[in-house]
């Protein structure tokens, strides 16, 4: 398996623009989160997926942040408008969990840079 | 108070000696616990995990769990340069199940 996919890799916009970014989680996987890490706030859970259903949302830092997965191998995390406390670097993960067990198998991310 | 806290480091420990990362967690009917080691620029990988009070040992790492001081750590031993790393400490509070809480993390550098 290539592992949790991310896409694009690097992202550069201007403020106010729209930003999407995407994930492909490991086959087989039930969970998916979207974390942002910054060197201020270290890594947060955005949203975390369970089944293709949002369970829990709380760390969505505003209503410009909205995140998709409309099938088992998809999902988006969307920022509009982008602002620049926005750039980051966003990372995706996947776990297939059990019930106890939630190893988490995180992509390469996506550094996001908002001027 | 975090939920789950980590010493900030940074940590320096000489090549071949111990080194010793500590997490501390607020939730005391957490089940699952993790050691996840990024390196500068790379995403988090796991290198352990553990549920049972008592140690665990993979190869030189030694994950250390006290459910009743609600304490975990990871302890690395004959220390390497490519060990040098941010270590993050994740546990999966009884609140939240099915994801993890993480630490700020701890950045271990390994000097030569």
């Amino acid at each position: 398996d290539a592992g949790v996919i991310q896409s694009p890799r690097h992202e550069v916009t201007e403020m106010g623009q729209e930003v999407t970014l995407r994930c492909k989680p490991i086959s087989g996987h039930n969970s998916l989160f979207w974390y942002r890490q910054t060197m201020m706030r270290g890594l947060e859970l955005l949203i975390y997926f369970n089944n293709n259903v949002p369970i829990d949302d709380s760390g969505m830092p505003e209503d410009r942040f909205s995140a998709k997965m409309p099938n088992a191998s998809f999902s988006t995390l969307k920022i509009q408008p982008s602002e620049p406390r926005d750039s980051a670097v966003y990372f995706c993960a996947s776990s297939l969990y059990t019930g106890k067990n939630t190893e988490a198998f995180f992509g390469q991310g996506t550094r996001l840079t908002v001027v | 108070q975090k939920e789950v806290e980590q010493n900030s480091g940074p940590l320096s420990v000489p090549e071949g000696a111990i080194a010793s990362l500590n997490c501390t967690y607020s939730d005391r009917g957490s089940q699952s616990f993790f050691w996840y080691r990024q390196y500068s620029g790379k995403s988090p990988e796991l290198i352990m995990f553990i549920y049972s009070n008592g140690d665990k040992e993979d190869g030189r790492f030694t994950a250390q769990l006290n459910k009743a001081s609600q304490y975990v750590s990871l302890l690395i031993r004959d220390s390497q340069p490519s060990d040098s790393a941010t270590y993050l400490c994740a546990v999966n509070l009884r609140t939240n199940a099915g994801k993890s809480t993480f630490g700020d993390g701890t950045t271990l550098t390994v000097k030569p």
